[in-house]
C-alpha cells in the first residue's frame, strides 16, 4: 500500500508569493491533516478535512488554508507568505477523523526568502 | 490553553541499556496519547498510542504508561539499538480534538 505522497518536496517562495501544497492520502483513509514543524515552535496543528468539510482548524492566521476533494486528496494555500512561514509542512492521513492514527507523508521544506 | 511538555530533549544511552521520555499534559479531557518517531528527512511515525482507559501498553520492546491522576504519560524503550536513534514525539488528544505534540526527545543509541 502506498504510503501518504506529498508535493513538491521542497519549495523555495519570496515574501508576498502565494504556495499550494499536495496531499495524498493512503487509499481509503477519508481524514487529512496538515501540520507545520518548525524548530522553535515544534510540530503545530493547521487543519483537519474529512469527506471534504474542515473539521478542526488551529490558530492560525487566514493566510492559511485548504481543501479536500472528493478523492480525499487535499491541498493547502498560504498566501501573502512571510519569512516565518518557513517551515516543514506535513500532511497526514487517517481512517476516521479526530486525529487518531495518523500516518504522515515525509513534508515539503517551504524556505521563504 | 492545552499544552504538553516533555523531558528530556536530549538522551543518550548505550546500546542494550533502556530509554525513557516523560511528558505531562494540561487538558485533563484528554483521552488519546500516541507516541510518534521521526528519523532525519522523514515525517514522524506513530510507534505506539493509548487511550485513557488504559494504564499500560508493550508493544514488543516499547511501552506506554498513564497516570490520568497525574496527567503524565511515559514511554520506554528496552534493550535499546543504534536504529532507535531518532527524534520522538508524545502527543495528546485533548478536548478540541486536535493533537497537541511535545518538543521532541533527541534520542541517541551509543553502539
Amino acid at each position: 500500500k502506498a504510503g501518504v505522497t506529498q508535493t513538491p518536496r521542497y519549495l523555495i517562495k519570496t515574501r508576498g508569493q502565494q504556495v499550494t501544497l499536495s496531499c495524498s492520502p493512503i487509499s481509503g483513509h477519508r481524514s487529512v491533516s496538515w501540520y507545520q514543524q518548525t524548530p522553535g515552535q515544534g510540530l503545530q496543528f493547521l487543519f483537519e478535512y474529512f469527506s471534504e468539510t474542515q473539521r478542526n482548524k488551529g490558530n492560525f492566521p487566514g493566510r492559511f488554508s485548504g481543501r479536500q476533494f472528493s478523492n480525499s486528496r487535499s491541498e493547502m494555500n498560504v498566501s501573502t507568505l512571510e519569512l516565518g512561514d518557513s517551515a516543514l509542512y506535513l500532511c497526514a492521513s487517517s481512517l476516521g477523523q479526530g486525529s487518531e492514527k495518523l500516518f504522515f507523508g515525509s513534508g515539503t521544506q517551504l524556505s521563504v526568502l | 490553553g492545552e499544552n504538553v511538555e516533555q523531558h528530556p530533549s536530549t538522551l543518550s544511552v548505550q546500546e542494550g541499556d533502556s530509554a525513557v521520555i516523560k511528558c505531562t499534559y494540561s487538558d485533563s479531557a484528554s483521552n488519546y496519547f500516541p507516541w510518534y518517531k521521526q528519523e532525519l528527512g522523514k515525517g514522524p511515525q506513530l510507534i505506539i498510542d493509548i487511550r485513557s482507559n488504559v494504564g499500560e501498553k508493550k508493544d514488543q520492546r516499547i511501552a506506554v504508561t498513564l497516570n490520568k491522576t497525574a496527567k503524565h504519560f511515559s514511554l520506554h524503550i528496552t534493550e535499546t539499538q543504534p536504529e532507535d536513534s531518532a527524534v520522538y514525539f508524545c502527543a495528546a488528544r485533548g478536548s478540541s480534538y486536535k493533537l497537541i505534540f511535545g518538543s521532541g526527545t533527541r534520542l541517541l543509541v551509543r553502539p
